[in-house]
């Protein structure tokens, strides 16, 4: 079946640790997202991928990267985690084909001690 | 500087009421505007709206886009505990879609 996946659904890690959310789809779309979002707070697009090799970032200012060497993973690595990262990360995708409807993931719901 | 807003915020109704939520944008170049629904992490589709297409029903729910008045309305009718869910609403504009904040909605047995 089509879909979307991300891990961990939820990570605990302390300062300064590196990590990496995994982000996988099965739908063959090009374009790819990754979002932050906080409790009651507008999704915020922190970076972005038409396909292979191709990355951008997004509005929000962050301080993780992201690669894209495969049309189906589209990782997303922050180098040190900080308290301020703690929120929740949602990765999509979508068929430039078809518009702007975008489909989710799980999310990762990220805490920085 | 482009912008999409959602109200309520909040909504606590009564099942089996019926709900009309709110979306109104200032976006330059406007391509669509979408409905998702979010129930524990992640958005599902609910419907795209476009300049062809300005109203959209799936049982019980439905909405309507009023590009005159650069809004559009999300009514659920006969409201169901399962509705309870924040509904978020986004806007396309030229390469992005901007997001509202969501409606949290809560209906009570």
């Amino acid at each position: 079946e089509a879909d979307i996946y991300q891990t961990p659904r939820y990570l605990v890690i302390g300062t300064g640790k590196k990590i990496t959310l995994e982000c996988s789809q099965t739908m063959g779309h090009d374009k790819m997202y990754w979002y932050q979002q906080d409790p009651g707070m507008e999704l915020h697009l922190i970076h972005y991928s038409y396909g292979v090799n191709s990355t951008e970032k997004g509005d929000l200012s962050s301080e993780s990267t992201v690669s894209r060497i495969r049309t189906e993973h589209f990782p997303l690595t922050l180098e040190s985690a900080r308290p301020s990262h703690t929120s929740q990360y949602l990765c999509a995708s979508s068929d430039p084909q078809v518009g702007e409807k975008l489909f989710f993931g799980s999310g990762t719901q990220l805490s920085v001690l | 500087e482009d912008k999409v807003v959602q109200s309520p915020l909040s909504l606590v109704v009564h099942e089996g009421d019926t709900v009309t939520l709110n979306c109104s944008y200032e976006v330059t170049n406007f391509r669509s505007l979408l409905w998702y629904k979010q129930e524990k992490k992640a958005p599902t589709f609910l419907f795209m709206l476009t300049s062809s297409g300005i109203e959209k029903k799936s049982g019980r729910l439905s909405s309507i886009l009023d590009k005159k008045e650069l809004s559009s309305i999300l009514n659920i009718t006969a409201t169901q505990t399962g509705d309870s869910a924040i509904y978020l609403c986004a806007v396309a504009s030229n390469y992005q879609l901007i997001w509202g904040a969501g409606t949290k909605l809560i209906i009570k047995p």
